[in-house]
């Protein structure tokens, strides 16, 4: 039973360019959770997805990012015209129901933007 | 008061010593807490669940004071390999984790040989 998978595990963009992370979740979740970590910095919460359905995207930026959690095919977190403050890792979580709080994270995809 | 509140330390601790840390938090609906692990550059990972009281896994205790609102962890004989950054994790909505998590910064912990 393999794990929550993200890919690309590291990602160079120039400011302006467009980044696409991809996260599987763990075979039986249909939850989904983006996070995202600045150097030296906790965890924020960005957006929780269901299949095919965004239930809470409060943490996300309201311009350039994106997300999506279709029906076939992993989620995926896209972020329109980078700039250098969104360098940082990027953890997916699944959970396979609504009420745990343990969350299976992958093993994050860091984003460099020069 | 923050959502999640935790000394970030870094705490320096012997080998073999107890260690303890404590976080606050202010959802005060929060029914569960959790204690996430995170090795450098690495992925969380849950160590402990403390949804009553308290919770007790080999070395580790976890303990909870709702009247004050916070959770505490307490490492005893501490090994090298629980050098890591320690999450203080609530959840963002009044049930057990229904719409994901708020994780505190952490706090760093450093076994000494």
């Amino acid at each position: 039973n393999a794990g929550v998978m993200q890919n690309p595990r590291h990602l160079v963009r120039r400011r302006g360019q467009e980044a696409r992370l991809r996260c599987s979740p763990m075979k039986g979740h249909s939850h989904v959770y983006w996070y995202r970590q600045l150097p030296e910095e906790g965890l924020k919460f960005m957006v929780y997805l269901q299949k095919e359905n965004i239930i809470d995207e409060s943490g996300m930026p309201k311009e350039r990012f994106s997300a999506e959690f279709p029906k076939e095919g992993p989620s995926i977190l896209r972020i329109q015209q980078v700039v250098r403050g969104d360098s940082a890792a990027y953890f997916c979580a699944s959970s396979i129901g609504a009420n745990t709080g343990e969350l299976f994270f992958g093993e994050g995809s860091r984003l460099t933007v020069l | 008061r923050k959502e999640v509140e935790q000394d970030p330390g870094p705490f320096n601790v012997p080998e073999g010593a107890t260690v303890a840390f404590n976080c606050t938090y202010s959802n005060s609906a929060s029914q569960s807490f959790f204690w996430y692990r995170q090795d450098c550059r690495k992925e969380p990972k849950l160590l402990m669940s403390v949804y009553s009281s308290g919770n007790e896994d080999g070395r580790f205790t976890a303990q909870l004071n709702r009247a004050s609102q916070y959770i505490s962890l307490l490492i005893r004989d501490s090994k090298l390999s629980d050098s890591a950054t320690y999450l203080c994790v609530v959840p963002r909505g009044s049930g057990g984790g229904a719409d994901g998590l708020t994780f505190g910064k952490g706090t760093h912990l450093i076994i000494q040989p």
